[in-house]
């Protein structure tokens, strides 16, 4: 799996969108953006996840530049309970049994994101 | 709540023992991974297993041993403990051995003193 960078930190406004940005230059062709969070110590939490159009759900967007080098994860109105570790993942999606290729995900450090009232 | 259980949710042992962590993988997923969270190593995947067999290993030290039931519940057996296992251990599940979207477990905190 591709290797990403984020920053270690950010802070937030509750009630304005938190941007996350993350950078996958050697992303593949054929490898996902996955996001994850974890609100201290508990189990980490899935997100959203997208290959190169635009993703939204009910807890946020993920925006993905045309060249695929990099994402954001738009939080749209952070509140103070959405102050968690947030990790960015790139990882090969899809029924193709690459080979080589495991099935774990890979965890960097994150962006620890404060939100502050 | 992501449908996989953990328990214990907290266990407190001493350096030499051993203890026997449990998950329940969510309803009709076969893949179930477990990950150790220490404080210096950050999330580290251990090993994962498919439908009843061993699928890969990551970090996973000779002390420590994993199996899957016919019920696709987890074990995740750790011996002779020292000081350095203490960490907070996850579960995850997913459907396929590959590219599905993990859901994780509220983990077990191991304690060692």
């Amino acid at each position: 799996d591709a290797k990403t960078t984020q920053p270690p930190s950010m802070d937030c406004a509750e009630g304005r969108a938190a941007n996350l940005p993350c950078n996958h230059s050697t992303i593949s062709g054929n490898e996902y953006v996955y996001w994850y969070r974890q609100i201290h110590s508990q189990g980490p939490q899935y997100i959203i996840h997208g290959l190169k159009n635009n993703e939204t759900n009910e807890m946020a967007s993920l925006i993905i530049t045309e060249d695929r080098k990099s994402s954001t994860l738009i939080l749209p109105h952070a509140t103070l309970r959405d102050t968690a570790v947030y990790y960015c993942i790139v990882r090969v999606t899809g029924t193709t049994d690459y080979g080589g290729s495991q099935g774990n995900l890979i965890f960097g450090k994150g962006t620890k994101l404060s939100v502050k009232p | 709540d992501s449908g996989v259980t953990q328990t214990p949710k907290h266990l407190i042992t001493a350096t030499g023992q051993r203890v026997t962590l449990r998950c329940s993988p969510r309803s009709g997923d076969l893949s179930v991974y477990w990950y150790q969270q220490s404080l210096d190593q950050g999330l580290q995947f251990l090993i994962q297993y498919y439908n009843g067999e061993e699928r890969a290993k990551g970090n996973i030290l000779e002390r420590f041993s994993a199996q899957q039931f016919p019920d696709l519940h987890s074990e995740l057996n750790l011996s002779s403990l020292e000081l350095g296992d203490s960490a907070l251990y996850f579960c995850a599940s997913s459907v396929r051995p590959k590219g599905d979207t993990q859901y994780f477990g509220p983990g077990t905190r191991l304690t060692v003193l």
